[in-house]
């Protein structure tokens, strides 16, 4: 079945450094593929997503390209603010009308220092 | 607009006892779904529906039923509680089916004494 695996964390950065946190897939056909945050006491919300090969998702200042030969979504944002502490999940769902399930990875925590 | 709704948000219960989590959505989605949320687990899907009158199982369905007899509602039934499902339970929706961005609640903090 479907599967997503994400780099595990915590990742602890400072304030303006530069922020990769990884995915990758497993998935027949071609799957959508997501990024959503979690942050403290809250539910999840949608960061980004994108549903075909070389797509590029983006929000916020960050950013993920659709990776098919390297079955990859990994997340990127240029200079990080303490405001993306948070813990950040990748998702991914489909192809449509073969799986409906919405699967995640273990989530990565974050942690941006002053 | 409410969005998504989950009650109880806490509860604690003893080893075989039965409770319902209520999952409510005004928003008019066709898709909605169940995860739990465990330290180092992520979130593991329970059960889902894409629609009034149809549910399947997830990733981790054992020990939990689903009914959607209405597109608003999608109670999660814990028959006889078990400590394994101490957890935080999320209820999400989606207008646009599993490409859809999810919408969660706020979650069900339950734990299982």
């Amino acid at each position: 079945g479907n599967s997503v695996t994400q780099m595990e964390g915590p990742v602890t950065l400072s304030e303006e450094a530069f922020l990769t946190i990884n995915c990758t897939y497993t998935a027949t056909g071609y799957p959508s593929l997501f990024w959503y945050v979690q942050y403290p006491g809250e539910g999840l919300q949608l960061l980004l997503k994108a549903t075909k090969a070389d797509d590029k998702g983006s929000n916020k200042g960050f950013e993920a390209t659709y990776r098919k030969e390297t079955t990859s979504f990994h997340l990127e944002k240029g200079s990080v603010q303490v405001s993306d502490s948070a813990v950040y999940f990748c998702a991914l769902s489909g192809p449509v009308n073969r799986d409906d399930k919405i699967i995640f990875g273990k989530g990565t925590r974050l942690h941006i220092l002053p | 607009n409410a969005g998504v709704t989950q009650t109880p948000k806490f509860q604690v219960l003893k080893t075989g006892q039965s409770m319902t989590l209520q999952c409510a959505q005004d928003m008019n989605h066709e898709y909605m779904s169940w995860y739990r949320q465990d330290p180092g687990m992520g979130l593991r899907l329970i059960h889902y529906s894409v629609g009034a009158g149809i549910t399947d199982q997830g990733e981790v369905p054992n020990g939990y039923n689903v009914s959607r007899s209405t597109t608003e509602d999608f109670p999660l039934r814990l028959l006889s509680a078990a400590p394994s499902q101490t957890s935080v339970y999320f209820c999400a929706s989606s207008l646009g089916g599993s490409t859809g961005e999810l919408f969660f609640g706020e979650g069900s903090r339950l734990t299982v004494l």
